[in-house]
């Protein structure tokens, strides 16, 4: 257990709708990050928060937003859905805005009908 | 730029050794080295950066040539708990350490069989 959860572990849901996946990161980690998981690309990186502030952007798309709440926690909202969104989206947090050691959460498999 | 990781899979029998290697077209910063069991999150093995250091623990070590940008992780007399896909990221120079995220590899099967 990596101390970091996320919600939801499984989401089915049809194209053009919109969806939130919740992480709370490890206790005492300010920083999080997210990432998506498919299986021709590997870890792609898409945003990454530091106490609530952006703190670097990936291949994050338009259609996908985030933030990071006062007490840490983030939300990952992604909208519009593709059938290409359909992927393992991982939330990880670390205690510094550099990036060191990543605790990952257990991921929301999300999959667009 | 994602990096290349290299072989895409490997099948062991129990105790034989193993290389995984991860080249960068960038000049790097630092390189890390995730493990990732079927279903799964990918589990932090270890940081390597620039200055060629080595690393490792127990039987599982890794170095980083930047010269090369490259880095290659070392897995001896590899146990069944060793199977899993493992993941370099890596940080650019042109970041120089700071928070950009690490970029993966599409990562390296490793199938150990008793």
């Amino acid at each position: 257990d990596s101390g970091v959860t996320q919600t939801p572990k499984h989401l089915i849901t049809a194209t053009g709708q919109r969806v939130t996946l919740r992480c709370s990161p490890r206790s005492g980690d300010l920083s999080v990050y997210w990432y998506q998981q498919s299986l021709d690309q590997g870890l792609q990186f898409l945003i990454q928060y530091y106490n609530g502030e952006e703190r670097a952007k990936g291949n994050i798309l338009e259609r996908f937003s985030a933030q990071q709440f006062p007490d840490l926690h983030s939300e990952l909202n992604l909208s519009s859905l593709e059938l290409g969104d359909s992927a393992l989206y991982f939330c990880a947090s670390s205690v510094s805005v550099n990036t060191g050691e990543l605790f990952f959460g257990e991921g929301s498999r999300l999959t667009v009908l | 730029q994602q990096p290349v990781q290299s072989p895409q899979a490997v099948i062991l029998r129990e105790g034989e050794d193993a290389v995984i290697n991860c080249s960068s077209s960038k000049a790097l910063y630092s390189v890390h080295w995730y493990r990732q069991k079927h279903g799964e999150a990918p589990v932090f093995l270890m940081i390597l950066l620039k200055g060629g250091e080595q690393k490792g623990h127990d039987k599982i070590s890794a170095s980083f040539n930047e010269k090369k940008q490259q880095s290659s992780l070392y897995l001896t007399a590899s146990q069944l708990s060793y199977s899993g896909t493992y993941f370099c990221g890596t940080e650019d120079v042109d970041s120089g350490g700071g928070a950009d995220g690490l970029t993966f590899g599409k990562g390296t099967h490793l199938i150990i069989q008793p």
